[in-house]
């Protein structure tokens, strides 16, 4: 079992919010990485990290932000959450010289 | 754009039947690696084959690699309900720490 974890597992929450989705992982991975993936669909990248104080965007564009002030964690913000927000996100880590990635359970969100 | 076509969008087979699923790509790789994902749940890692490799086996996995097809095929053998899961290649991205990943195969294996 991966030692990768996310909170909330699942979150409800109303428009303009500012949430922060958790990511940990206790491996000691350089490589963090947020996806977002609608039900049944793709998995696209949204944000990832090679190390600390290094966050870069991925290929989605998306209006959150990301930090990696330390190694093991990589939360993802939203400053102001709109139902278009309204997907699964899941967080994944791998070793610098690997291609393997460890995936979190994931945080369903929904924007009402 | 993405990387990763796979085909089958969705398979449905008996238990103990084969199980097979493909992977288009369009770029040049290092590697490929197949992925499994319960519902609703994160992926779980499955078997990375390279560049230079054309087949790799895992248990009842056999991943097969044509670069100068740019695809890659996924075999289960003897399927077993608890296979039922969606399946997804991922590719890398060269030259950044990337990971871009296919539309996935959603495989039912009925008891």
């Amino acid at each position: 079992e991966a030692d990768i974890y996310q909170t909330p597992r699942y979150l409800v929450i109303g428009t303009g919010k500012k949430i922060t989705l958790e990511c940990s992982q206790t491996m000691g991975h350089d490589k963090m990485y947020w996806y977002q993936q609608d039900p049944g669909m793709e998995l696209h990248l949204i944000h990832y990290s090679y190390g600390v104080n290094s966050t870069e965007k991925g290929d989605l564009s998306s209006e959150s932000t990301v930090s990696r002030i330390r190694t093991e964690h990589f939360p993802l913000t939203l400053e102001s959450a709109r139902p278009s927000h309204t997907s699964q996100y899941l967080c994944a880590s791998s070793e610098f010289s690997r291609a393997e990635q460890f995936f979190g359970p994931g945080t369903r969100l929904t924007v009402l | 754009s993405q990387q990763g076509e796979e085909d089958p969008q969705a398979l449905s087979i008996q238990e103990g039947e084969n199980a097979t699923m493909n992977c288009s790509y369009k770029t040049s790789i290092n590697n490929l690696q197949w992925y499994r994902q319960n519902s609703g749940r994160g992926l779980v890692h499955l078997i990375l084959i390279r560049s230079n490799e054309r087949e790799k086996h895992s248990g009842r996995l056999r991943v097969t690699l044509d670069t100068s097809k740019k695809s890659s095929s996924l075999l289960i053998t003897a399927s077993r309900a608890a296979d039922t899961a969606s399946y997804f290649c991922a590719t890398d991205d060269t030259g950044t720490y990337k990971y871009i990943f296919g539309t996935g195969t959603r495989l039912k294996v009925l008891a």
